[in-house]
């Protein structure tokens, strides 16, 4: 298994500019979640999702819109860019919904 | 809401032992689990708690009090390699079945020769 996989691993964008932080987990979990984590800090939450089709707002999810079409896929999607969204992005996925098992992390440069 | 507090920073020395302590405010605890998190990496989990006590796993143990809202991680026989940040995290019954964490903001354990 391949576990969380992200891509990209490190973006620059313009401000205004958009984008989607792709996720995929080959565990068949149906728990996925959208966190960012600033530096020194801990994660936030920003989106989550329960299965395919079923998504919720997290603690942080203004500029940020996400789906989940399938189990194994649940991208993140940035429309306009701003500074504020310098960060770096971690997506997590768990079956029962106790240890969450997190992607290797996208790093977010917007300036 | 949550409120979870942990110290920023630590520092001690090879082969020592060393506990991390964690405070939080809840309204409907269900579990506290730590991770671990390297420069740089992914968190990986370490321990999970649910009911009062000890958890033992080799060099690391975690231990939980309700009734105070409390929890540390023991690291004994310290390694360079166990330089890291050290999350807190906390699951609410509010969360439903989502199974949302709210992460304190990690204590940096750096270990010293």
């Amino acid at each position: 298994n391949a576990g969380v996989t992200q891509t990209p691993k490190f973006r620059i964008l313009k401000i205004g500019q958009s984008m989607t932080l792709q996720c995929a987990q080959d565990m068949n979990h149906n728990y996925m979640y959208w966190y960012r984590q600033d530096p020194g800090m801990g994660l936030k939450l920003i989106y989550y999702s329960v299965g395919a089709g079923i998504t919720d707002k997290g603690e942080v999810p203004n500029g940020y819109n996400v789906s989940r079409s399938t189990t194994e896929d649940f991208p993140l999607r940035l429309e306009l860019a701003a500074p504020s969204q310098t960060s770096v992005y971690f997506c997590a996925s768990s079956t029962t919904g106790e240890t969450q098992y997190f992607g290797p992390g996208t790093r977010l440069l917007v300036l | 809401g949550q409120n979870i507090d942990q110290p920023t920073e630590m520092t001690a020395t090879e082969g020592a032992i060393v506990q991390i302590n964690c405070t939080y405010q809840t309204s409907g605890f269900n579990g506290l689990f730590w991770y671990q998190q390297h420069a740089g990496e992914a968190p990986t989990f370490l321990s999970y708690n649910v009911l009062d006590g000890l958890e033992e796993k080799g060099r690391f143990s975690s231990f939980l009090s309700r009734s105070k809202g409390y929890s540390y991680l023991l690291l004994k026989e310290l390694q360079m390699k166990d330089s890291a940040s050290y999350l807190c995290a906390v699951r609410d019954r509010s969360s439903g079945s989502a199974r949302q964490l709210t992460f304190g903001s990690g204590t940096q354990l750096t270990v010293l020769p």
